[in-house]
């Protein structure tokens, strides 16, 4: 069974610094996503960033950034110049790949970050 | 669209007393679930299904009954309600296929049992 970890239980950070949540995870698949998800206050889940296993590069959207180290199974993820409107808790997510589409999500335990001003 | 959406958005119930979460979503996925959200816990999915006539359990279904009638809905039963069921519920939804990743939350249900 897949396990996912998130060793930072809260974080801090000002306004415009960068701060980096991280993320283990167990498993022996080979074809997976990861996922940060982000849930402020009002408690909606949103898709922040995914990563394919395959793919070699980190992505990207925006502010958000993950490093992904495959062979260390560690997702972290990268807030630069953070806002305010980023204060919410974060979930790191596994899913594995399987032909039959079937898969769920394994969620870690999250991490909630305040942005101060 | 709608998106994914969920009634009640709060609910307090009463040891034993059983009720009904729903799950409806216009955005013909096949793939729908259940997941209920705890502190410290994060999110742990309770049953899904991956079409109409067809559900499985998840990692914590015990207490919980599922039903798939339709494409849209997928209500989520508590038949004798526990206080270990106070938590917020979460219904996902996503295309049934091996490319698809994104899940489709709903805003939740807050439930409280006393």
């Amino acid at each position: 069974a897949q396990t996912v970890t998130q060793s930072q239980p809260e974080m801090s950070v000002q306004e415009a610094e960068t701060v980096t949540l991280s993320c283990t995870y167990d498993t022996s698949e080979n074809n997976y996503y990861l996922f940060w998800y982000k849930q402020p206050p009002s408690r909606q889940m949103i898709l922040v960033i995914r990563q394919e296993a395959y793919k070699q590069q980190n992505a990207t959207e925006n502010r958000f950034s993950v490093n992904f180290q495959k062979a260390a199974k560690s997702f972290s993820l990268k807030i630069s110049d953070s806002q305010l409107g980023d204060t919410a808790m974060y979930f790191c997510a596994f899913m594995k790949q399987s032909q039959g589409g079937s898969e769920k999500l394994v969620f870690g335990k999250g991490t909630k970050l305040t942005v101060n001003p | 669209n709608a998106g994914v959406t969920q009634t009640p958005k709060f609910q307090v119930l009463k040891t034993g007393q059983s009720m009904t979460l729903q799950c409806a979503q216009d955005m013909n996925h096949e793939y729908m679930s259940w997941y209920r959200q705890d502190p410290g816990m994060g999110l742990r999915l309770i049953h899904y299904s991956v079409g109409a006539g067809i559900t499985d359990q998840g990692e914590v279904p015990n207490g919980y009954n599922v039903s798939r009638s339709t494409t849209e809905d997928f209500p989520l039963r508590l038949l004798s309600a526990a206080p270990s069921q106070t938590s917020v519920y979460f219904c996902a939804t996503r295309v049934f296929s091996v490319k698809a990743y994104e899940q489709y939350f709903g805003p939740g249900t807050r439930l409280t049992v006393t």
